[in-house]
């Protein structure tokens, strides 16, 4: 089964730029949207955004100016760049696979609309000097 | 921003217990409603998506509905291994966002 797993840094100074990616097994990159979502500790989880393997992307408009999202289909790898970052990005950063398709009866319906299927089991990043 | 808005924000139940939490979003997302159960030090586990569709593997024991703006997540019989927080997902706007979470807790 498609098996995900981040990699990256788990320390970044401020100011400094995050990096994480994330390697997909088990299964190919394409046709799937793949998204980034992190979780501050002790808090909910915050929706980063999320890239279709053709390199399409959708952001959080709160992170919109920091952020970098891009897909590496040869290597079945899709990347994360949070540039400017402080304490505040400091989180448990997962990557997932979204979930594009519902079918009701005879009827299917696809997009990044129903969630998110398949998750990395999360890298920790803590941004300190 | 479309809020998502869970209520209650915990709750203590007993094994065996029918468990409901609720999500309300801030303006109509017709059916985009998807529900996650997550366990401490785990990543979330889709549970349920377009607000009434269980992800396959999921026990049939958990269901949703609701369209619009309101939505239950229900457990008809609550197990022990089902004590965590749970967070609703809209995935109707743009800018996807996530309910603040449920944690259900033992009594």
């Amino acid at each position: 089964q498609v098996q995900l797993q981040e990699s990256g840094p788990g320390l970044v100074k401020p100011s400094e730029t995050l990096s994480l990616t994330c390697t997909v097994s088990g299964g190919s990159i394409s046709p799937h949207y793949w998204s980034w979502i992190r979780q501050s500790p002790g808090k909910g989880l915050e929706w980063i955004g999320y890239i279709f393997y053709r390199g399409n992307t959708n952001y959080n408009p709160s992170l919109k100016s920091r952020l970098t999202m891009s897909v590496a289909t040869s290597k079945n790898q899709f990347s994360l760049r949070l540039t400017s970052v402080t304490a505040a990005d400091t989180a448990v950063y997962f990557c997932a696979r979204v979930n594009s398709r519902f079918c009701s009866g005879s009827t299917c319906f696809e997009g990044p609309y129903y969630g998110m299927d398949v998750w990395g089991q999360g890298a920790t990043v803590t941004v300190s000097s | 921003d479309i809020q998502m808005t869970q209520s209650p924000s915990s709750l203590s139940a007993t094994v065996g217990d029918r468990v409901t939490i609720t999500c309300r979003a801030s303006q109509s997302i017709n059916n985009y409603l998807n529900w996650y159960q997550q366990k401490p030090g785990k990543a979330p586990k889709l549970l349920i998506y377009a607000a009434s569709t269980l992800q396959s593997g999921v026990p049939s024991r958990f269901s949703g509905s609701g369209s619009g703006t309101d939505f239950t997540l229900t457990i008809s019989s609550l197990q022990p291994e089902d004590f965590a927080t749970y967070y609703c997902q809209q995935g109707h706007s743009m800018f996807r966002t996530f309910g603040g979470g449920t944690k259900v807790e033992v009594k």
